[in-house]
């Protein structure tokens, strides 16, 4: 009963460092999504996939890369750390139904901190 | 973007009372909403969501009112518990958007024992 994985929980960058932030689900999801939540405010998406070898952009998308090679794995890029990315980043997974897509299951969110 | 927002940034309410949480959005093509749960340091939950074809969905204490003429959804939690106390969020799902969801900034529910 895992359901979505983020590694690491927490991680401190300093400016212009790369690092992957690693997902995985097992709960066989077609979509899956990344999220930015900044201090006091709601969630933004960055990226999401429809499925395997699909992805798009969201509201947020600059300074950040994604892959999506398999159902289960959904690695978030970022390439050249920025403090403007300093943020809780969470990844989420979901489903169709009939015709909606379901409600998003969450993973407990990689805190990233850039200095 | 869409604009998703909630009223109140804040709440507080004496345990056993009824809470209301409102939440307006922007955009009248909106198909679906969801209710979430955030805990502090955990990830969001779902609550309960509602189609736009409907106008109330009740589940376990919570109840969610959908009306789509002013574009208002609201969250209602009876006999609150200290376990409620969390951040609220209300999401959208627009069906031209594709796959979806927007957020909006969140309520902050405090119970006070």
């Amino acid at each position: 009963n895992a359901g979505v994985t983020q590694t690491p929980k927490f991680r401190i960058l300093k400016i212009g460092q790369s690092m992957t932030l690693q997902c995985t689900q097992d709960m066989n999801h077609n979509y899956m999504y990344w999220y930015r939540q900044d201090p006091g405010m709601g969630l933004k998406l960055i990226y999401y996939s429809v499925g395997a070898g699909i992805t798009d952009k969201g509201e947020v998308p600059n300074g950040y890369n994604v892959s999506r090679s398999t159902t289960e794995d959904f690695p978030l890029r970022l390439e050249l750390a920025a403090p403007s990315q300093t943020s809780v980043y969470f990844c989420a997974s979901s489903y169709p139904l009939g015709g909606l897509v379901a409600e998003a299951f969450f993973g407990q969110g990689t805190r990233l901190t850039v200095v | 973007g869409e604009s998703v927002g909630l009223h109140l940034p804040t709440l507080s309410v004496q345990e056993g009372d009824n809470s209301i949480i409102n939440c307006a959005y922007s955009n009248s093509a909106s198909d679906y909403f969801i209710w979430y749960k955030q805990e502090s340091g955990k990830g969001p939950q779902f609550i309960i969501d509602i189609r736009s074809n409907m106008d109330k969905r009740q589940g376990q204490r919570v109840t969610v009112l959908l009306n789509k003429t002013v574009k208002h959804l609201s969250l209602q939690i009876a006999a609150t518990q200290p376990g409620d106390s969390a951040v609220y969020f209300c999401a959208e799902s627009v069906r031209n958007t594709g796959n979806q969801f927007y957020f909006g900034t969140g309520t902050s529910l405090t119970v006070i024992p």
